[in-house]
């Protein structure tokens, strides 16, 4: 089956620590993205890659790194530098630029 | 890319046509207009997309007015499982960045 992955469903952790997301796809696309989504609101992009070993910087970028090491992957470290972390976090894959996004199931993070 | 104006929400009887309306009175004629949907806690659902001329596919169907400000998303027999937050969005097919997710449309599935 096609599609995309993200892993855990649900992560916790302590403020001041640093968490990777994992997001992975086998749909053979190209470009992928992550966005941010809070209760009752819209999705907000945090980076988006196009292709392998390159990385754009989102609406919100700041305190949230990326990679983009394979095509099938581009996880999402969320830092301590990131002020507000807990939300539902969305990552997509396109396969191209201006294609339609599929989404993966999201991970909700929660900081205390 | 261009903003989209959807009620906040609607109701529908389980069997019947859902109609979803947005408006988007700036668009250029450049710009699609796509439309996703999100099943609480789930992630977004792409569901269809159209330029000019009105699209059909296995989920619903787009109608898109002549002068293309506004469009109407229908889904011919809703389900209880339609039932989600309905987003129409506009943007310009080369754009390589996010798609632009306003507050979208609530629709409720009513047995």
């Amino acid at each position: 089956d096609g599609g995309i992955t993200q892993s855990p469903k649900y992560l916790f952790r302590k403020e001041g620590q640093n968490v990777t997301l994992s997001c992975e796809q086998n749909l053979n696309h190209d470009a992928m993205y992550w966005y941010r989504q809070d209760p009752g609101q819209g999705l907000r992009l945090i980076y988006y890659s196009q292709i392998v070993n390159d990385f754009q910087k989102g609406d919100i970028a700041e305190g949230y790194s990326v990679s983009r090491e394979k095509k099938e992957s581009f996880p999402l470290t969320v830092t301590s530098a990131q002020k507000n972390p807990t939300a539902f976090y969305l990552c997509a894959s396109t396969v191209s630029p201006g294609y339609e996004q599929y989404f993966g199931p999201g991970t909700r993070l929660t900081v205390t | 890319d261009a903003k989209t104006t959807q009620p906040t929400s609607m109701d529908c009887a389980e069997g019947r046509a859902a109609n979803l309306p947005c408006n988007h009175s700036t668009i250029s004629g450049n710009e699609y207009v796509y439309w996703y949907r999100q099943i609480h806690s789930q992630g977004p659902q792409y569901i269809i997309h159209g330029l000019k001329n009105n699209e059909t596919n296995e989920m619903a169907s787009l109608i898109i007015t002549e002068d293309r400000k506004s469009s109407t998303l229908i889904l011919p027999h809703a389900t209880l499982r339609d039932t989600a937050v309905y987003y129409c969005i506009v943007r310009d097919s080369g754009s390589a960045r996010q798609l632009t997710f306003g507050s979208g449309t609530q629709l409720t599935v009513l047995p």
